[in-house]
C-alpha cells in the first residue's frame, strides 16, 4: 500500500532555480492539495485540486503553480525559488471535497524537505 | 473566516501521566472535526475524528468530544506511553463555496519521558 508518494525527499535550490515537487496517489481519491509546514505556523495550504480537471488556490499561493496531470498525480512547481520558500511541503488526498464524502479525511506523504539557498 | 486554535507545546509529561490537548475552533457552517499526529520525519496521520456535535471520536487510547457549545474538540488520553511522544493537530473541514477546505492548527509537541 504505496498511499501518497512524494519525490524527491530533500532538495536544495539556489535563488532563482526552478523545480518540480511530484505527488501521486493510488487510493483513487478524487481530491488532493498541497501545504507547507512551517516551525510555528502549522499546516497552510498552498494549492488544492477538488476533482481532476481543476485546481484552486489556498491560503498562501504565491510563487506556486500547480498542475493536476490525471486523477492521480499533482505537481507543485516553483518558477523562481526565493529563500522564503525554504519548507517542508506536503501533498494530500481525499476521498472528495464535495458531496456526501465531505467528511473524509486527508492521507499524507512524507514530505519534501526544500532548502533555498 | 474558519481556523482552530490548539494550546501552544511542547507538553512534557511522565509515562502513565494524564493528557489534555486543548482545540477551539471558529466555523461558519457545522464542520466535521479531526486529530491527525505526526511522528519524526514523516507525514501527518489521522488519528481520530467527529462529525456532529456530541460525537466522540477514539482511536489508540485517544478520546475526543465534539462540543458545539464551547467550540472545541480537546483531545484526551488517560495514560500516555513514550511512543506517543509526537506532533498533534487539531483540525477542521467545513464548506466554503463550493467545497469543504480543511484547516489546520499550529500543531502541538507531546514528549513523553520514561
Amino acid at each position: 500500500n504505496a498511499g501518497v508518494t512524494q519525490t524527491p525527499k530533500f532538495q536544495v535550490l539556489k535563488t532563482g532555480q526552478s523545480m518540480t515537487l511530484q505527488c501521486a496517489q493510488d487510493m483513487n481519491h478524487n481530491s488532493m492539495y498541497w501545504y507547507r509546514q512551517d516551525p510555528g505556523m502549522g499546516l497552510r495550504l498552498i494549492y488544492y485540486s477538488a476533482s481532476e480537471g481543476t485546481t484552486d488556490k489556498g491560503e498562501v499561493p504565491n510563487g506556486y503553480n500547480v498542475s493536476r496531470l490525471n486523477k492521480r498525480e499533482f505537481s507543485l512547481r516553483l518558477e523562481s525559488a526565493a529563500p522564503s520558500q525554504t519548507s517542508v511541503y506536503f501533498c494530500a488526498s481525499s476521498e472528495s471535497m464535495t458531496g456526501s464524502s465531505y467528511n473524509s479525511p486527508l492521507h499524507f506523504g512524507n514530505g519534501t524537505r526544500l532548502t533555498v539557498t | 473566516g474558519n481556523s482552530v486554535t490548539q494550546m501552544e507545546g511542547p507538553v512534557t509529561l511522565s509515562e502513565e501521566a494524564f493528557l489534555t490537548i486543548n482545540c477551539t475552533y471558529t466555523a461558519t457552517g457545522y464542520p466535521s472535526l479531526f486529530w491527525y499526529v505526526q511522528y519524526p520525519g514523516e507525514g501527518l496521520q489521522l488519528l481520530l475524528k467527529a462529525t456532529k456535535a456530541d460525537d466522540k471520536g477514539s482511536n489508540k487510547g485517544f478520546e475526543a468530544t465534539y462540543r458545539k457549545e464551547t467550540t472545541s474538540f480537546h483531545l484526551e488520553k488517560g495514560s500516555v506511553q513514550v511512543s506517543d511522544s509526537a506532533v498533534y493537530f487539531c483540525a477542521l473541514s467545513d464548506r466554503v463555496g463550493g467545497s469543504y477546505i480543511p484547516t489546520f492548527g499550529r500543531g502541538t509537541s507531546l514528549i513523553v519521558h520514561p
